[in-house]
């Protein structure tokens, strides 16, 4: 089946530093890729969509300077935490889907961002 | 936006019974998927739901989209520790897979 990697799987970052975290698509290319945020005891949030070759389209709410997302293969999108603080610290989540709108998300393992 | 409803928000049970989780969506359906997530983890997809009446199902695990697909079940039989952990569905509308609370499953032994 189709795997999605994420790396780090869990980085820990003084307050006001930046942060980079990928997600490739290890068997397939991923035209679109998402990427999720979830805080303790809550589903996941839609922060932005990551269409390769073009820019990353944010969700209401989602600061796009703070939230940097490139994809700039069809197999591997950055999103990069910048000025990071406390209430950014959170599980961060990317899927990649295997072709057209309908079609399956596959989600990585994760990234869990703590910043001190 | 689409908005996804799940009941129950957390259920226990005794192994060996069985349990069902709803979710529920406030518009119609063109993709209904199911996922669990142990927290702090990735997804591990389930099923996906595309036709109305379709029901699918996966060892113990038996999901379903009722014919005006705006609302899904997922069913499981004779539950086991290892069913435990968090039940998202999911919901798509164009491009976008918009999430349900989620529903923490716990099996006690």
């Amino acid at each position: 089946g189709a795997v999605v990697s994420q790396h780090p799987s869990r980085v820990i970052c003084k307050s006001g530093t930046s942060v980079k975290i990928e997600c490739r698509s290890l068997d397939f290319q991923a035209t679109t890729m998402f990427w999720y945020r979830q805080f303790p005891k809550q589903s996941l949030m839609l922060m932005a969509t990551s269409n390769e070759g073009s820019k990353a389209t944010y969700e209401q709410g989602v600061e796009k300077d703070k939230f940097l997302i490139n994809h700039a293969s069809l197999t591997l999108s950055t999103l990069t935490v910048t000025s990071a603080h406390p209430e950014d610290s959170s599980f961060y989540i990317c899927s990649a889907r295997l072709g057209l709108a309908g079609d399956t998300q596959y989600f990585g393992p994760g990234t869990r961002l703590t910043v001190l | 936006s689409q908005e996804l409803e799940q009941s129950p928000q957390s259920l226990i049970v005794q192994e060996g019974k069985n349990l069902t989780i709803n979710c529920t969506s406030s518009k119609t359906l063109y993709g209904l998927y199911w996922y669990k997530q142990k927290y702090g983890e990735g997804l591990i997809f389930l099923m996906m739901l595309q036709k109305g009446g379709e029901e699918k199902s996966h060892e113990k695990i038996t999901a379903k989209l009722d014919e005006k697909k705006q609302q899904s079940s997922l069913h499981i039989t004779a539950s086991q520790p290892s069913h435990a952990g968090i039940y998202l569905c999911g919901g798509r509308a164009g491009n976008m897979l918009t999430f349900g609370g989620g529903t923490r499953l716990m099996v006690k032994p």
